[in-house]
């Protein structure tokens, strides 16, 4: 299995405070992401990073930024956390991006907000 | 937007049966991967798919990719319940990034296989 750690695993709080989750890679991989999966909509993307330091947003991105300052690790934050952003969220690393390039993933986190 | 369709959204069926799930789209591409998920974990990635007419093979796994590369399906025979899982199907598209490519993914089909 590839070395992603999601942290934590399980987060319960209130509307309006800030969250942070974290994903931690041992894989070297350049290509990051995170993802939320909702039922009815399945697996959609927030945000992604293409080396450390580079992010760029994805289809669903209003209401997190994204924070990469070392090639292993890349954050999620919900600077002020609404009860629509309960979610299960997953982060993703790739070895490189196109066609044929396989997607990784944590076992997730389950965010519920209050 | 949604780009790709999987059906059925739902599939119950007992051990030994054979089924088929499908996933199409409006728009070619290039290749389509096929996950499948557990409960509590991660997507796990079975295979890829890159040639129009392509056919896998993964032990009681069969995918197949179609000729104008919009569509793929995925043919299990003699199902097991260790097949029990939600199956997504996705595929890359052009962002609006010049930075790279998203991977859309499809809702899923969720299988239970009962004894």
């Amino acid at each position: 299995d590839a070395g992603i750690t999601q942290s934590p695993r399980h987060k319960v709080t209130e509307t309006g405070t800030p969250v942070t989750l974290r994903c931690h890679q041992t894989e070297n991989h350049r290509y990051m992401y995170w993802y939320r999966q909702d039922p009815g909509h399945g697996l959609r993307l927030i945000h992604y990073s293409y080396g450390v330091k580079d992010t760029d947003k994805g289809e669903v991105s209003d209401g997190y930024s994204v924070s990469r300052s070392k090639t292993e690790d890349f954050l999620l934050t919900l600077e002020s956390a609404t009860s629509s952003q309960t979610s299960v969220y997953f982060c993703a690393i790739s070895s490189g991006q196109g066609a044929n390039q396989p997607q990784h993933f944590g076992d997730g986190t389950r965010l519920s907000i209050l | 937007t949604q780009l790709l369709e999987q059906s059925p959204q739902f599939l119950s069926i007992q051990e030994g049966e054979n089924l088929t799930v499908y996933c199409n789209s409006s728009s070619v591409f290039s290749s389509l991967q096929w996950y499948r998920q557990e409960p509590g974990e991660g997507p796990v990635l079975l295979v890829t798919v890159v040639t129009g007419g392509e056919v896998k093979k993964l032990k009681r796994l069969t995918f197949q990719f179609g000729d104008a590369r919009k569509d793929s399906s995925l043919h299990i025979t003699a199902a097991q319940p260790g097949d029990t899982g939600l199956y997504l199907c996705a595929g890359y598209s052009t962002s609006n990034s010049n930075s790279g490519y998203a991977l859309n993914f499809g809702k899923g089909t969720s299988l239970l296989v009962t004894p």
